[in-house]
């Protein structure tokens, strides 16, 4: 079956706008983390979602980023009055349950200008 | 301290070679070990997944994990160019938080020369 699929590939936009990056998971997966990953460095935690609510947003760096995941498949992680800093590659992952595998998506490349 | 130190490398092999790739961790409750190959502005893919001490293999694969010593490897046996990537090691428990969120080295980068 297909894999975890994320859009846009990369996204280019100047300092100030909001963007939405969105992630399709494998099919049946219930949960859902969202990671962050920095050049040169591992990926780092955001927030996970079991079926459609947010269980832990513990890493969400500040009050700018929320994600959603209204029915519990596709998720949307939103970036508001973005700033370079957000700069990096956004990673969404999925797996059957929480303890199980997770399986990454291909990443969002942001760029903020 | 981080929670998960890796060596980033840059490591250099020439091909047929045996590569070994380590992580140490400091925080005892971690449960479940992983190691992703990523590849350059790619996500990062599963190789193996691991729950207890002890060996995992997976075709030229293996992977280890030492709960004592708080140390986790990746063997890759005759090792072949379309192997040069960056390998990641991972490593979760519960957050009491509610997830079993990934806690990843930084990666290593290995190239294997033909």
């Amino acid at each position: 079956g297909a894999g975890v699929s994320q859009t846009p590939s990369n996204k280019v936009t100047e300092k100030g706008k909001y963007v939405e990056l969105r992630c399709d998971p494998i099919s049946g997966h219930t949960a859902l983390y969202w990671y962050r990953q920095s050049l040169g460095q591992g990926p780092e935690f955001l927030i996970y979602f079991q079926g459609t609510g947010a269980a832990d947003d513990s890493g969400l760096p500040n009050d700018r980023f929320f994600a959603v995941r209204p029915e519990g498949s596709v998720s949307t992680l939103k970036i508001q009055r973005t700033e370079r800093g957000d700069s990096a590659m956004y990673l969404c992952a999925s797996s059957q349950s929480k303890t199980s595998e997770q399986f990454f998506g291909p990443g969002t490349r942001l760029t903020v200008l | 301290q981080k929670e998960v130190e890796q060596d980033p490398g840059p490591l250099s092999v020439p091909e047929g070679a045996i590569v070994s790739l380590n992580c140490t961790y400091s925080n005892s409750a971690f449960q479940y070990f992983m190691w992703y190959r990523q590849y350059s502005r790619k996500g990062p893919e599963l190789l193996m997944y691991t729950y207890s001490s002890g060996n995992k293999e997976d075709g030229r694969f293996t992977a280890q994990v030492d709960k004592s010593s708080k140390y986790i490897s990746l063997f890759i046996r005759d090792s072949q160019p379309s192997d040069s990537a960056t390998y990641l090691c991972a490593m979760s428990a519960w957050s009491g938080a509610g997830s079993y969120q990934l806690t990843f080295g930084k990666g290593t980068k290995l190239s294997v020369i033909p």
